[in-house]
């Protein structure tokens, strides 16, 4: 199946600080991708779906100002957490929307956030 | 009501047995599903596709009922190695989708 990377796999950062985490589709290009958070022994949550060339959309309760996603090329997308604190430490992962007959997604293999 | 829901289990079922897995859907417009398997701590991989007429990839069967709106996941002679959490994932045309919240299954020798 088609790969996405995501990177860092993990972070520690002390509260306040900004982490950015980079999901790249690595031998297709994806036009949309999407951003996930997961809480130990939670569903997978859609944080905002990415768009190349244009602003994401956010699902509701999302802070778009806190969660900065960034799609600049038809191979990456950034999400930018702002001014972290504890709570937002959690797993987050990407995917990216793969058109091949049915439409499907890969998923990143996620990064592990925690905020001191 | 949650758009997709699963009965989290655990299932605990002993190696060599078959085991299913139901999910339901509530919006009906509905059109594309599919299993995904996640192992502890990591990402959900891809399982298999769900096709209007079913779909079978070796030990794994997969079916939809569009009037009941539910999909179903069966594995068959059960491995070790299938112990997991079993996603489905339901999505429109929009192709915005929407995962349940897992099922976990646990084999046992």
């Amino acid at each position: 199946g088609a790969v996405v990377s995501q990177h860092p796999s993990r972070v520690i950062c002390k509260s306040g600080t900004s982490v950015k985490i980079e999901c790249r589709s690595l031998d297709f290009q994806a036009t949309t991708m999407f951003w996930y958070r997961q809480f130990p022994k939670q569903s997978l949550m859609l944080m905002a779906t990415s768009n190349e060339g244009s602003k994401a959309t956010y699902e509701q309760g999302v802070e778009k100002d806190k969660f900065l996603i960034n799609h600049a090329s038809l191979t990456l997308s950034t999400l930018t957490v702002t001014s972290a604190h504890p709570e937002d430490s959690s797993f987050y992962i990407c995917s990216a929307r793969v058109l091949a007959g049915i439409e499907t997604q890969y998923f990143g293999p996620g990064t592990r956030l925690l905020v001191l | 009501r949650k758009e997709v829901e699963q009965d989290p289990g655990p299932f605990n079922v002993p190696e060599g047995a078959t085991v299913a897995f139901n999910c339901t859907y509530s919006n009906s417009a509905s059109q594309s599903f599919f299993w995904y398997r996640q192992d502890c701590r990591k990402e959900p991989k891809l399982l298999m596709s769900v096709y209007s007429s079913g779909n079978e990839d070796g030990r794994f069967t997969a079916q939809l009922n569009r009037a009941s709106q539910y999909i179903s996941l069966l594995i068959r002679d059960s491995k070790l190695s299938d112990s997991a959490t079993y996603l489905c994932v339901a999505s429109g045309g929009s192709y915005i989708p929407t995962f349940g919240r897992g099922t976990s299954l646990i084999v046992h020798p």
